[in-house]
């Protein structure tokens, strides 16, 4: 049983709108959450943690929202660009032990 | 600039065959972990080391194995390939639990 869950496998968006990429996780001692993002062919490569003392935090045109209550952290891509499709995997963990990765979300920014 | 490395890229081998991935890094990280990425189950996490010496069983340890005899590397070995074994396996280093990971290139690991 998955426990970091990102149910779209892929999705889709026009060049300059939003992107909004969802993770769910079941494990109510994950306390430390981090995006992924991966090129074919290369390896993943860090983008954007949030702890879960914040409910927000941004870098960029990325902002992390995270909802403890809910479970559920979502990653805000604004404005999208065509260099952003990649894959997006987000990993959790409880602090001071190895994270757990989502099945990842295939992002297409279409020009 | 530090990095890491894995090689080969890509690998073909029969079932049976023992198949060893290596992995190094230059960033002098006390933690070292190996996944492998399949369609639908993202990474999964083999094995991992928090030192050298140190190797612990991740959640798909099964049919792997790795030893840390130096703080740069951490080598896998699939004792007796099997077909499930085809994946993509990554290897990555941190500086502790809790900080980021950088992984490396990925190899391509087909099991025939």
């Amino acid at each position: 049983d998955q426990q970091v869950k990102q149910n779209s496998p892929s999705l889709s968006v026009q060049e300059g709108r939003i992107s909004i990429l969802n993770c769910d996780y079941t494990n109510s001692m994950f306390d430390y959450f981090l995006w992924y993002k991966k090129y074919p062919a290369e390896g993943p490569t860090f983008l954007i943690s949030i702890s879960s003392i914040k409910d927000k935090n941004e870098d960029g045109r990325f902002t992390v929202f995270l909802n403890k209550s809910a479970k559920h952290l979502s990653l805000h891509i604004v404005p999208s660009q065509p260099g952003d499709s990649a894959v997006y995997f987000c990993a959790a963990s409880p602090w001071g032990q190895n994270f757990v990765f989502g099945p990842g979300t295939r992002l297409s920014v279409l020009p | 600039d530090a990095e890491i490395t894995q090689s080969p890229r890509h690998k073909i081998t029969e079932t049976g065959r023992q198949v060893t991935l290596a992995c190094h890094q230059t960033w002098n990280h006390n933690n070292m972990f190996w996944y492998r990425q399949d369609l639908g189950h993202g990474l999964r996490l083999i094995h991992y080391s928090y030192g050298v010496q140190d190797t612990n069983k991740g959640e798909v340890s099964d049919g792997y194995s790795v030893s840390r005899s130096n703080t740069e590397d951490l080598p896998l070995t699939l004792e007796s390939a099997a077909s499930s074994q085809t994946s993509v396996y990554f290897c990555a280093s941190s500086e502790s639990t809790t900080d980021t990971q950088y992984f490396g290139p990925g190899t391509r690991l087909t099991v025939l």
